[in-house]
């Protein structure tokens, strides 16, 4: 079965400065799906960045980064410059195929003036 | 991007009675749709998916008497709490997949709050 892990519940950053959120995953599947969701208070899930395994290649939106590494299944994401509005709690998913995302614990981000 | 609607955003009912959640999808159709349950600071709990004209397909523990889901049409998506008790208050939340392409994003609606008095 495939399970998303992670590891940290809480993590604070100051405002204008870089967090990583970190996320590993185990699957015995080869070409997959990893996403990252925003949670904000008003509960709607926001997709921030998604990464097709086959490409080796890191996605990038715009502040938001991942650093794919497949071999160790890990897929952490990296906010530059946060913002207010950054704080959420984040999800890392995974899905193969057209099937159902299978969500990690989630991180609470909180971001500090 | 595409939208997902949810309806009701809130609904209160009595234990005992059920209560319908819809989930639209508005601008795209969708031939699979899902439906999640989210405790408080916790994640989200993939109920079931549903596709187009055929029987949903239930996660493990959940009861596929008490979680009615019909997938009529294309954009539309209905999830029933039947004879609802407290413990059943709860956020649910849909997602829809447009067409049929694996690789296509899943979109979520904005969630419902239930809550059984």
């Amino acid at each position: 079965a495939q399970t998303v892990t992670q590891s940290q519940p809480e993590m604070s950053v100051q405002e204008a400065e870089t967090v990583t959120l970190s996320c590993t995953y185990d699957t015995s599947e080869s070409d997959y799906y990893l996403f990252w969701y925003k949670q904000p208070p008003s509960r709607q899930m926001i997709l921030v960045i998604r990464q097709e395994a086959y490409k080796q290649q890191n996605a990038t939106e715009n502040r938001f980064s991942v650093n794919f590494q497949k071999a160790a299944k890990s897929f952490s994401l990296k906010i530059s410059d946060s913002q207010l509005g950054d704080a959420a709690m984040y999800f890392c998913a995974y899905r193969v195929g057209g099937n159902k995302l299978v969500f990690g614990a989630g991180t609470i981000l909180r971001v500090k003036s | 991007g595409a939208v997902v609607s949810q309806h009701p955003s809130w609904v209160i009912c009595k234990s005992g009675t059920s209560v319908k959640i819809e989930c639209r999808s508005l601008d795209f159709q969708a031939t699979t749709m899902f439906w999640y349950r989210q405790f408080p600071k916790q994640s989200l709990m993939l109920m079931a998916t549903s596709n187009e004209g055929s029987k949903a397909t239930y996660e493990q523990g959940v009861e596929k008497d008490k979680f009615l889901i019909n997938h009529a049409s294309l954009t539309l998506s209905t999830l029933t709490v039947t004879s609802a008790h407290p413990e059943d208050s709860s956020f649910y939340i849909c997602s829809a997949r447009p067409g049929d392409r694996e690789g296509n994003t899943i979109y979520f609606g904005e969630g419902s709050w239930l809550t059984v008095v």
